[in-house]
């Protein structure tokens, strides 16, 4: 599958506790994205990576929060002492230049 | 005021019908915009580029007014399999950084 991977589909994790999602793009593609939706709502924007920089964050962003892509590849988005308000799906795309981008299946959280 | 607002809907239509959704964005150096498409409980997923000359994929036409920051999709001859969420998307560029920004989306539900 070329797809955009995400691991893992689905994380329950108790209050407090420090959760790490794991995104793997499109090979070729050097634009990653991290995103957050909840029920009824679009996608909101967290961050963006060209290659390996992290190029922009969102205000929503807060410094529980926070996002790598180390070797311009994979990225990892961690968020520590989570909050009832972090239960979302989290979803990563990727995409080459000013192409639309492709999502992953999402990882979707849930905190107890 | 959201920077991509959409009619969220409902919008229930008999198979076969045509039907139109709008979509306008406020940040006029918005660069590229997309429609995509999204299933219950499912990653959002590429449907169309919108080009300002306007283009078609099949039963699908997407329009850009750039001087109104208004984009269109029409659906003809809608499918039960048509009945989806449909995001408009906006893609700024600010500096070296890009940020795709989704309105909160429009609901489509196609009637036998």
């Amino acid at each position: 599958d070329t797809g955009v991977s995400q691991d893992p589909r689905h994380k329950i994790t108790k209050r407090g506790q420090n959760v790490t999602f794991r995104c793997d793009p499109i090979s070729e593609h050097n634009r990653l994205y991290w995103y957050r939706q909840t029920l009824g709502q679009g996608p909101e924007f967290l961050t963006y990576f060209q290659n390996e920089a992290q190029l922009e964050k969102s205000r929503l962003l807060s410094d529980r929060f926070s996002a790598e892509r180390p070797k311009g590849s994979f990225s990892t988005l961690e968020i520590q002492r989570t909050e009832q308000g972090d239960s979302a799906m989290y979803l990563c795309a990727s995409s080459l230049e000013a192409e639309g981008a492709f999502f992953g299946q999402g990882t979707r959280l849930t905190v107890v | 005021r959201k920077e991509v607002e959409q009619d969220p809907g409902p919008f229930n239509v008999p198979e076969g019908a045509t039907v139109a959704f709008n979509c306008t964005y406020s940040n006029s150096a918005s660069q590229s915009f997309f429609w995509y498409r999204q299933d219950c409980r499912k990653e959002p997923k590429l449907l169309m580029s919108v080009y300002s000359s306007g283009n078609e994929d099949g039963r699908f036409t997407a329009q850009l007014n750039r001087a109104s920051q208004y984009i269109s999709l029409l659906i003809r001859d809608s499918k039960l399999s048509d009945s989806a969420t449909y995001l408009c998307v906006v893609n700024r560029r600010q500096g070296s950084a890009r940020q795709l920004t989704f309105g909160s989306g429009t609901q489509l539900t196609v009637l036998p």
